[in-house]
């Protein structure tokens, strides 16, 4: 079956500096990746909708500023979190549809991001 | 009302046990999945169905489109089987997904 892979599986790192969080497609062409957020003991919650080639929709309450996505190619969505603070820490899943089929979604493991 | 309801919130079962959860939602909906997610966070996709029924292996999930109803099932449960079990609903012409707050299960051996 189709496999969505995310880099890092968890980050630590220190407040104000930035984190780039990689969401790949392994076999498929996925037109349109998600980006979610998941504090502890809560429901994951849709951040953004990533399409290739263009700019992404955030969802309201989202700062795209702080949150930035790029989603360069058919495989790859990059999520950067910038000048990280304390309450960025959370866990961030990305899911990616094929092509051809717009109902079928695969979920990435997820990242586990830390700010100290 | 959360849009998509799952029960129980917290499960404790012994091992063989047959074990369902449920999720109810009140959206209409173009799929819905089930996810499992174990601690540490890493998330599995169990299932995606849009009507009837799907098996694989212990696992058994159900969908009724017209009550608005899911059910995922766990024959002859086991300790690994211990992680939070998440329904996710794909709203109708979007890409959007709604997810439950999950159902914690514990198999004890």
């Amino acid at each position: 079956g189709a496999v969505v892979s995310q880099h890092p599986s968890w980050v630590i790192c220190k407040s104000g500096t930035s984190v780039k969080i990689e969401c790949r497609s392994l076999d498929f062409q996925a037109t349109t990746m998600f980006w979610y957020r998941q504090f502890p003991k809560q429901s994951l919650m849709l951040m953004a909708t990533s399409n290739e080639g263009s700019k992404a929709t955030y969802e309201q309450g989202v700062e795209k500023d702080k949150f930035l996505i790029n989603h360069a190619s058919l495989t790859l969505s990059t999520l950067t979190v910038t000048s990280a603070h304390p309450e960025d820490s959370s866990f961030y899943i990305c899911s990616a549809g094929l092509v051809r089929n717009t109902d079928t979604q695969y979920f990435g493991p997820g990242t586990r991001l830390t700010v100290l | 009302k959360n849009e998509v309801e799952q029960s129980p919130q917290n499960l404790t079962a012994q091992e063989g046990e047959f074990i369902t959860i449920n999720c109810s939602y009140s959206v209409g909906i173009s799929a819905l999945h089930w996810l499992q997610q174990h601690p540490g966070g890493g998330i599995v996709s169990l299932f995606m169905l849009s009507s009837g029924k799907k098996k694989h292996g212990r696992l058994i999930a159900t969908i009724n489109i017209q009550e608005k109803h899911s059910s995922l099932h766990i024959t002859a449960s086991h300790p690994r089987d211990s992680a939070v079990y998440i329904c996710a609903v794909r709203l109708s012409g979007t890409y959007k997904y709604i997810f439950g707050t999950g159902t914690r299960l514990k198999v004890l051996a």
